[in-house]
């Protein structure tokens, strides 16, 4: 079956960097989203990977190995308004996205 | 602003009624999609549509319908509802359906409904 596993909760200091890891298992693969949700909000897109290595976006870069099945979100200089859920979503053989059910990410001061 | 606008915002609704929740989009997307959110779970995907005329069943399909009678409007219709559809509605929209990866989708702020 098809699946996508990722942290419940994590919790990390204002400033500090925090990485959230995903690893996956689809029918055929098409490239790894992650997306931003704040409490209430609706998500919001922030990266996409399709090949291996690392894109960097400001202060957020999302990793992927295809081999390993495997991508993290990694955060730096991290302020307060990035306490959110951050859902990790796979494309799969049939350009269909299967969700995680999120990482809440706690941030204290 | 362009995007998604859902209707209504929240919805307490009894048992075996029917419900209509409105999906509007501006930004002229071929493809809309209906996703349901529930705690503990990752979205999951009720119906969508890959262009104007055309739907299609997701993961979650039971209890639920839609229409894409045009380009920019996506209604989610439950016929008779029942307490295990209270859950937050999504209603999203991308650029191209398939055939790329790069497949970004935006979001609406979502539709609350309760079925007691």
């Amino acid at each position: 079956g098809q699946n996508i596993d990722q942290p419940t909760e994590m919790t990390a200091t204002e400033g500090a960097i925090v990485q959230i890891n995903c690893t996956y298992q689809t029918s055929g693969f098409n490239g790894l989203f992650w997306y931003q949700q704040h409490a209430g909000e609706a998500p919001t897109f922030l990266s996409y990977n399709v090949l291996d290595g690392l894109e960097e976006k400001g202060r957020f870069s999302s990793f992927l190995s295809r081999s390993k099945g495997y991508s993290y979100l990694l955060l730096k200089e991290l302020q307060m308004k990035d306490s959110a859920s951050y859902l990790c979503a796979a494309c799969d053989s049939n350009y269909q996205l299967i969700w995680g059910a999120g990482t809440k990410l706690i941030i204290k001061p | 602003t362009a995007g998604i606008t859902q209707a209504p915002t929240s919805q307490i609704l009894a048992a075996g009624r029917s419900m209509t929740l409105r999906c509007t989009q501006d930004m002229r997307h071929n493809a809309m999609y209906w996703y349901r959110q529930d705690l503990g779970l990752g979205l999951r995907l009720i119906h969508y549509s890959n262009t104007a005329g055309t739907t299609g069943k997701g993961e979650v399909p039971d209890g639920y319908s839609v229409s894409r009678a045009n380009t920019d409007d996506f209604p989610l219709t439950l016929a008779s509802a029942v307490p295990s559809q209270t859950s937050v509605y999504f209603c999203a929209s991308s650029d191209s359906s398939g055939g790329s990866g790069a497949n970004v989708l935006t979001f609406g702020a979502g539709s609350r409904l309760t079925v007691l």
